[in-house]
């Protein structure tokens, strides 16, 4: 069964550290994988992933493919109370289109 | 957390008809949620439906192009009626999971319109 695992499935932190959030992915057909940040309404999109070893970044965020070990990391560096989120991952498949990983609460505290 | 069965998982229909997308959750849920998403885009929200009140609909959406139906706490439908190219996309039904914290999603419905 396709899956996806997100771990921590919460964090609390200070401004101003890092983070890392993980995603992990039992798959078939991998298509590409997808980081959105969710606060209030619809999620965000922040990257699609579909080669391995690429690092794609916006700013303080960054994200990269291990196709291999099959998992993606979400680093955001410096935070603030700003980045305070769920952020999800999800896997589109070929023929399947998406699963969703259950989300990583992150609360920034001042 | 809850588990959605989204239905169908892709369909190409043509100009001017209607289809109807169907989400079932495997226990009691107080909030679903409709979503777009167009190729590497947001996720869209479409409309949030409570169970024994009409949709709230987003700015852009109406009712009479994307009726909804929520008629018990497992399960919803959202139509795309008369529809158009423009209508391609995925659509996604989401759930608020109240034991994790987080959402829960649908598989999404791979919509092509010709």
């Amino acid at each position: 069964e396709d899956k996806v695992v997100q771990s921590p499935l919460s964090l609390v932190v200070h401004e101003g550290d890092t983070v890392t959030l993980n995603c992990s992915y039992e798959v078939t057909n991998f298509r590409s994988l997808l980081w959105y940040k969710q606060e209030k309404k619809a999620p965000t999109f922040l990257f699609m992933l579909t080669s391995s070893g690429i690092e794609k970044k916006s700013g303080r965020l960054s994200s990269i493919l291990d196709k291999k070990e099959l998992f993606s990391i979400l680093n955001i560096t410096a935070t603030q109370t700003g980045d305070s989120a769920v952020y999800l991952c999800a896997v589109l498949f070929y023929g399947q289109n998406f699963v969703f990983g259950p989300g990583t609460r992150l609360s920034v505290l001042p | 957390s809850a588990v959605i069965s989204q239905k169908p998982s892709r369909d190409i229909c043509q100009r001017g008809t209607s289809l109807t997308i169907q989400c079932q959750v495997d226990s009691q849920v107080t909030m679903m949620f409709w979503y777009r998403q167009q190729p590497g885009q947001s996720l869209t929200l479409i409309a949030t439906a409570n169970q024994g009140s009409e949709a709230t609909y987003e700015s852009g959406f109406v009712i009479d192009k994307f009726p909804i139906s929520r008629p018990n706490l497992t399960f919803s439908t959202l139509t795309v009626s008369n529809m158009s190219p423009e209508d391609s996309s995925i659509y996604l039904c989401s759930v608020e999971d109240d034991e994790n914290y987080g959402y829960t999603f649908g598989s999404g419905t791979r919509l092509t319109v010709v």
